[in-house]
């Protein structure tokens, strides 16, 4: 099984608005990411879990908060958010054993529209 | 800085017929290298990895090689069937604390005629 589920599919919220993004997988991985994606453009890593633990932040406003709340969960925190925020965002999931590789496995995705 | 190029943003090929895809890379501490496939409003699928000690990895009608001399991999995909239509992204990471980080290509659009 390498299947990592996201909720919701679609997502579209007005700039006031709060909501979350959640992610899980049940592949026993240890290491979780959440990427962003524009159209025509390859993924962005936002940020990286290993352990349960925030392991890097690539310097993601903190209008986007994560949150890992065991290692088959991850969540995706929204607030504030501006227009341009507007994306597919992916979590992915890997292995974080060297001899196995980084191969990461990628969710189906939520397409975030803010108005 | 564009660590992973991929520089033929598109590719038309016939059904049966060989897809070659390029991919270089300029960043000597990349160690392993990835192919994903998409498709629109998907996520990436994983198809294919090659770590920098070999030089070909198989996988059923996917193969990857691997130069490092140059810097370059492909990935070969035979016969090619019109379900392949996707865009396809080279990804690379490094040793290090940076093992968990994927760079990813700008992509190329195969395209399988029928």
């Amino acid at each position: 099984d390498t299947e990592v589920t996201q909720t919701p599919k679609h997502l579209v919220m007005g700039m006031t608005n709060k909501k979350s993004l959640k992610c899980e997988q049940h592949m026993g991985h240890r290491a979780m990411y959440w990427y962003k994606q524009k159209a025509k453009k390859p993924p962005e890593l936002m940020f990286v879990y290993s352990y349960e633990k925030l392991s890097i932040n690539e310097s993601v406003p903190s209008r986007f908060s994560p949150e890992c709340p065991n290692s088959s969960l991850l969540n995706l925190h929204l607030h504030a958010l501006q227009p341009e925020d507007s994306a597919l965002y992916l979590c992915a999931s890997s292995h974080p054993v060297r001899a196995r590789g980084y191969e990461q496995y990628f969710g189906p995705g939520t397409r975030l529209t803010v108005t | 800085d564009q660590q992973v190029k991929q520089n033929s943003p598109s590719l038309s090929v016939q059904e049966g017929r060989i897809s070659i895809l390029n991919c270089d890379y300029t960043n000597s501490m990349f160690d392993y290298f990835l192919w994903y496939k998409k498709y629109p409003a998907e996520g990436p699928t994983f198809l294919i990895s090659i770590s920098s000690i070999k030089d070909k990895n198989e996988d059923g009608r996917f193969t990857v090689f691997l130069n490092k001399s140059a810097k370059h991999l492909s990935l070969h995909i035979v016969p090619s069937q019109p379900g392949d239509s996707a865009v396809y992204f080279c990804a690379a990471s490094g040793s290090g604390g940076s093992n968990y980080k994927l760079t990813f290509g700008k992509g190329t659009l195969l395209t399988v005629n029928p």
